[in-house]
């Protein structure tokens, strides 16, 4: 079964204004992971977040874990139409490094 | 960006040709993936690689093969293709140093 899953599935915004996405997941991890993909292309690793970590911040970036609600939450401040993007979380199990993906948010940022 | 690339971009076969998708890195990276992900979904891993002549099937059935000769290479093989292998399919390698998996740019295939 699918471990992440994002909410919402698609997000439309105004340029500078501050976007949200929330990743939920079922079973324990060692880390969660926040991906980009620009329209048919692959993935750009945006920030990873250890399980024994509440926030971490990168740039505009900031993502929280909650392993108690077992959730994680993406926020991008000043948004910029170059940021429209899919965004993926993947979750990072035992020592496999194998990761699972959920189905993402589509986030549009209007100029 | 990631020095992993994929050949080619875009592929259109008719059914029943056999295809290959090429994979390779530079980065040295031990292990290696391959991802199937359709239009607006989710990244399916159908395979996996942790060094040279070990590979794995992923968490997605597939009726792809694949082959780890060299670290740095990772060849995805369909024998017949058919439309339900229409898809676009993703290539990663894991960096030890940073915990993350680097992807390339993909290929899309089109199964007539």
């Amino acid at each position: 079964s699918q471990q992440g899953e994002e909410d919402p599935q698609a997000l439309s915004i105004q340029e500078g204004e501050n976007a949200t996405m929330n990743c939920s997941y079922k079973t324990s991890i060692n880390n969660l992971q926040w991906y980009r993909q620009n329209s048919g292309r692959g993935l750009v690793h945006l920030i990873l977040i250890r399980s024994n970590e509440r926030e971490k911040h990168s740039g505009r970036l900031r993502v929280t874990l909650d392993t108690s609600k077992k959730s994680s939450s993406l926020l991008i401040t000043a948004s910029r139409a170059a940021d429209t993007a899919s965004y993926f979380c993947a979750t990072g199990r035992g020592s496999n490094y194998k990761l699972t993906f959920g189905k993402g948010t589509l986030l549009t940022v209007n100029p | 960006e990631a020095d992993i690339y994929q050949t080619p971009r875009y592929l259109v076969i008719g059914t029943g040709k056999k295809i290959t998708l090429e994979c390779s890195q530079t980065m040295g990276h031990d292990k290696m993936y391959w991802y199937q992900q359709d239009p607006g979904m989710e990244l399916h891993l159908i395979h996996y690689s942790y060094g040279v002549n070990s590979t794995e099937k992923g968490d997605l059935s597939s009726e792809s093969t694949v082959s780890r000769i060299r670290t740095e290479h990772f060849p995805l093989t369909l024998e017949s293709a058919r439309p339900s292998h229409t898809s676009q399919y993703l290539c990663a390698s894991y960096g030890q140093g940073t915990d993350t998996q680097y992807f390339g740019p993909g290929t899309r295939l089109t199964v007539l």
